[in-house]
This record gives structure tokens, C-alpha cells and sequence, in this order.
């Protein structure tokens, strides 16, 4: 079945310490989306790509990044930068026309 | 700037009945679509529905449809003969272009609606 795997579930981050979460999706989509979500709030987008090789940031990218090497990858690097990184991040992709976003089931990061 | 409002943070409704969960948006594009989302206590989100600003009739999926008054600037979900599996917070979401666009079809979310289905 086609869909978007995000590893781990769950993540633990000590201070200072950058760590990378997985986004990988076999639906042939080209846009893909990072969001962050906090204890009852929406979801906020962090950086979005719509191309191999191409990527921009959404509303709150300072102290994350991604590549886009693949299709089918869309990582995302939590950096020592990120002062409060402890949420719920959520990948997505759309299909071309945009009716629909699929989403991963998400990794909860907290920082120890 | 796009924004989203979801005005009410938590809802009860008695299994069976219908409920609706409303969602007020604002932009300046002529073209443009929304969504709904439901998110249980796994995290998951789970896409229920879509409307494109252009399209005449309102939405509906299985128990699901959307109240799109275009005018007033609303797109409140329906669901009706609620079952307790309906339990979950709803986010209302709202992306630029009716149609693939440069620059991206990014998601704004509203706040949520947490609904809570009684027995």
C-alpha cells in the first residue's frame, strides 16, 4: 500500500545534539511538507519542497533543515539552534492538484 | 496573510446525533481550497474532506460534508449520526490555488476542535 513512513516514533534528544528524522513516501508525489505541532495547537509548516533538489522555508524553519536528494525523502534536521524542539512533527505530501495531503504518522521529539 | 480561526476549542455531542464544527477563513485569493482533518490520540491525521472555492456544491463524504458559504467565508464540517469512534480533535485547513501552483500548496491550520462523542 502506497503511503508516508516517518522513523523513529519516538525520539529523544539530549542538549546541544542535532538529530535527523525520516520522512520517506512511495506515492509518487512531488510536494513534500514538514510541520510541527505543540501540545494542543494546529500544525505550523517548518520547510516544504516541490522538486528534487529544491526546498523552502515555511513559517518556522530558524533552526531546522532538509534536503531533497530523492522523490521519495524528505528528512529534517533538528539543530542544536532549535531552542524549544520538543513537539510532534508531522511529513506530508499532496497530490498533484492539491485535493489532498497524506500524512505520516508523525515522531514525538523530547529533549532530555 | 492566511488565517484560520476555529472559534470552538472543545465540543460534546450525544452518540447518534448530528454536530458541526465550524471554521471561519481569511484570504485574499479568488482561488483557493479547504480541508478537513480529524487527528485521534494516536497523532495520525486523517483527511475527511475537501472543497475548492469554485466548486458549486458542497462537499460530502459518507457522514462528512461541508457547509461552504463562500460569501461569509466559512466552511463548517458536518458529521452526522455521531459514533464514539468520532472522538478526536478537527482541524480545518486551508491552501492557496485551486490547482498545482510555484511556490507550493502549503497547508494553514486552524487551532483544532476537540470533539467528544457521549454514549
Amino acid at each position: 500500500d502506497g503511503g508516508i513512513t516517518q522513523s523513529p516514533k519516538y525520539l529523544f534528544r539530549k542538549e546541544g545534539q542535532n538529530v535527523t528524522l525520516s520522512c520517506e513516501q512511495n506515492l509518487n508525489h512531488d510536494a513534500m511538507y514538514w510541520y510541527r505541532q505543540d501540545p494542543g495547537q494546529g500544525l505550523r509548516l517548518i520547510y516544504y519542497s516541490q522538486i528534487v533538489n529544491d526546498f523552502q522555508k515555511g513559517d518556522i524553519a530558524e533552526g531546522y533543515s532538509v534536503s531533497r536528494e530523492k522523490k521519495e525523502s524528505f528528512p529534517l534536521t533538528v539543530t542544536s539552534a532549535q531552542k524549544n524542539p520538543t513537539a510532534f512533527y508531522l511529513c506530508a505530501s499532496m497530490t498533484g492538484f492539491g485535493t489532498e495531503a497524506f500524512f505520516g504518522q508523525g515522531t514525538r521529539l523530547t529533549v532530555v | 496573510a492566511q488565517k484560520i480561526t476555529q472559534t470552538q476549542p472543545g465540543m460534546f455531542v450525544q452518540e447518534k446525533e448530528a454536530v458541526t464544527l465550524d471554521c471561519t477563513y481569511d484570504t485574499s485569493d479568488q482561488s483557493y481550497g479547504l480541508f478537513w482533518y480529524k487527528q485521534p490520540s494516536s497523532g495520525e491525521m486523517i483527511f475527511l474532506i475537501y472543497q475548492g472555492s469554485y466548486d458549486e456544491q458542497n462537499a460530502t463524504e459518507g457522514r462528512y460534508s461541508l457547509n461552504f458559504q463562500k460569501a461569509r467565508k466559512s466552511a463548517n464540517l458536518v458529521i452526522s449520526a455521531s459514533q464514539l469512534g468520532d472522538s478526536a480533535m478537527y482541524f480545518c485547513a486551508m491552501k492557496r490555488g485551486d490547482w498545482p501552483r510555484m511556490g507550493g500548496n502549503m497547508l494553514t491550520f486552524g487551532g483544532g476542535t476537540r470533539l467528544m462523542v457521549k454514549p
